[in-house]
């Protein structure tokens, strides 16, 4: 069993629009998730940790966390052509804290 | 913003010679990692490196590669031969949470 997952293909979202994505993860002992984003050949850029179940808000985005269901999502209100990239769940795997990623999600947002 | 740096962007080299990544961490971050990025694959952990020694290490960090802080800004991994399957981009990443900082990357391109 692949320790993140994001299954979903590539996402299609008119400007403005709400960008919905999900990730579940295997190990039940995590306590620490992050999204992060990646433009095409550059590095990922944290935008969103959580560490309690529920909601967390910053800005456009919102990071909501089910450690019941071993699930975490990103929804990216009022999509900008500028949020077109691939957006990476990553779980800490405790211990020395590192990092277990997603294979990405890309977006395109369109204008 | 402090931020981490790493040198060259962009590394060729050989099959078989040894290369040397360099990063700079955030200046007051105490833990530090390397993850590498294959081409169209997800990030992969590395290695992790605290108070001056690995604390945790991939099945992908065989005997081939090593870590060192050779000062106290520095933070390097160097890859004693290299082979065709290591052409990738490199990142390292330092914190001093749980919240981990990427640099720019060095893409590692071995022919």
């Amino acid at each position: 069993q692949k320790e993140v997952e994001q299954n979903s293909g590539p996402l299609s979202v008119p400007e403005g629009a709400i960008a919905s994505l999900n990730c579940t993860y295997s190990d039940r002992v995590s306590q620490s998730f992050f999204w992060y984003r990646q433009y095409s050949g550059k590095s990922p850029e944290l935008i969103m940790s959580i560490y309690s179940n529920g909601d967390k808000e910053d800005g456009r985005f919102t990071a909501q966390l089910n450690k019941a269901s071993q699930y975490v999502s990103l929804l990216i209100r009022d999509s900008q052509p500028s949020d077109s990239a691939t957006y990476l769940c990553a779980v800490n795997m405790g211990g020395n804290n590192r990092l277990a990623f997603g294979k990405g999600n890309q977006v395109v947002v369109i204008p | 913003e402090p931020e981490v740096t790493q040198t060259p962007s962009h590394q060729v080299t050989q099959m078989g010679q040894e290369v040397i990544l360099r990063c700079v961490p955030i200046s007051n971050h105490l833990y530090f990692y390397w993850y590498r990025q294959i081409l169209g694959q997800k990030v992969e952990f590395l290695v992790s490196f605290y108070n001056n020694e690995i604390s945790e290490k991939s099945e992908i960090f065989d005997d081939q590669f090593s870590v060192e802080r050779p000062d106290g800004s520095n933070f390097t991994l160097k890859i004693r031969s290299t082979k065709l399957e290591d052409s990738a981009m490199y990142f390292c990443a330092s914190t001093n949470t749980y919240e981990q900082y990427f640099g720019p990357g060095t893409r590692l391109t071995v022919t």
